[in-house]
């Protein structure tokens, strides 16, 4: 079974750094670009990027490329998220994601994140 | 960014059928996915790649569409089908999302 676990997220203050973790199992991570998307409260999903197998190829939505850093641990079987310059307008839940078929296939349960002095 | 507009709500019986929407800004070929999200969870892909059905799902749902109309069908819908319905194009960078379609039952 394809399993997805988010944590590390939680209550930040304004302007500091905060780093998610995606902990995969039940599929041969390293064949599978990964991907993060984020869901403000109340609001639809935005796509914050990607990564391909060997971390060599990493995309992001333009507007998160110089706050966003994502990495991954194939002998870990891990994906991460390294935030920075946390603002309210990052509050929200981060959900990892398995891309399969050119699509998102497999979801985490999400973590939420709440920036807030 | 290609623009992904959804209508925003649509209410149904159960047993009808129903369209969902999505319109791009550009052509995404066939690269439009679509997801189910029910409140307090995380979304969950049910059509890939414009009319391919993800596993599992149930063959009531179906998807059409190329370049930059697509079209999510449920038919027919049950109550369990109480979501927002989300499209994705992974065609151009970066990849979007349309805002959602609610769908509720009458």
């Amino acid at each position: 079974e394809v399993k997805l676990v988010e944590s590390g997220g939680g209550l930040v203050q304004p302007g500091r750094s905060l780093k998610l973790s995606c902990a995969a199992s039940g599929f041969s991570f390293n064949d599978y670009w990964m991907g993060w998307v984020r869901q403000a409260p109340g609001k639809g999903l935005e796509w914050i990027g990607e990564i391909n197998q060997d971390s060599s190829t990493i995309n992001y939505t333009p507007s998160l490329k110089d706050k966003f850093t994502i990495s991954r641990d194939n002998a870990q079987n891990t994906l991460y998220l390294q935030m920075s310059k946390l603002g309210s307008e990052d509050t929200a839940i981060y959900y990892c994601a398995r891309e399969g078929y050119y699509s998102l296939d497999y979801w985490g349960q999400g973590v939420m994140v709440t920036v807030s002095s | 960014d290609t623009v992904l507009t959804q209508s925003p709500a649509l209410a149904v019986s159960p047993g009808e059928r129903v369209s969902i929407s999505c319109r791009a800004s550009e052509g995404v070929n066939s690269y439009m996915h679509w997801y189910q999200q029910k409140p307090g969870q995380q979304p969950k892909l049910l059509i890939y790649k414009a009319s391919n059905l993800a596993s599992g799902v149930p063959a009531r749902f179906s998807g059409s569409g190329s370049g930059t109309d697509f079209t999510l069908t449920i038919d027919p819908v049950e109550a369990d089908d109480t979501a927002t319905y989300f499209c994705q194009q992974s065609w151009n960078d970066p990849d979007t999302f349309g805002a959602g379609t609610k769908l509720e039952l009458k």
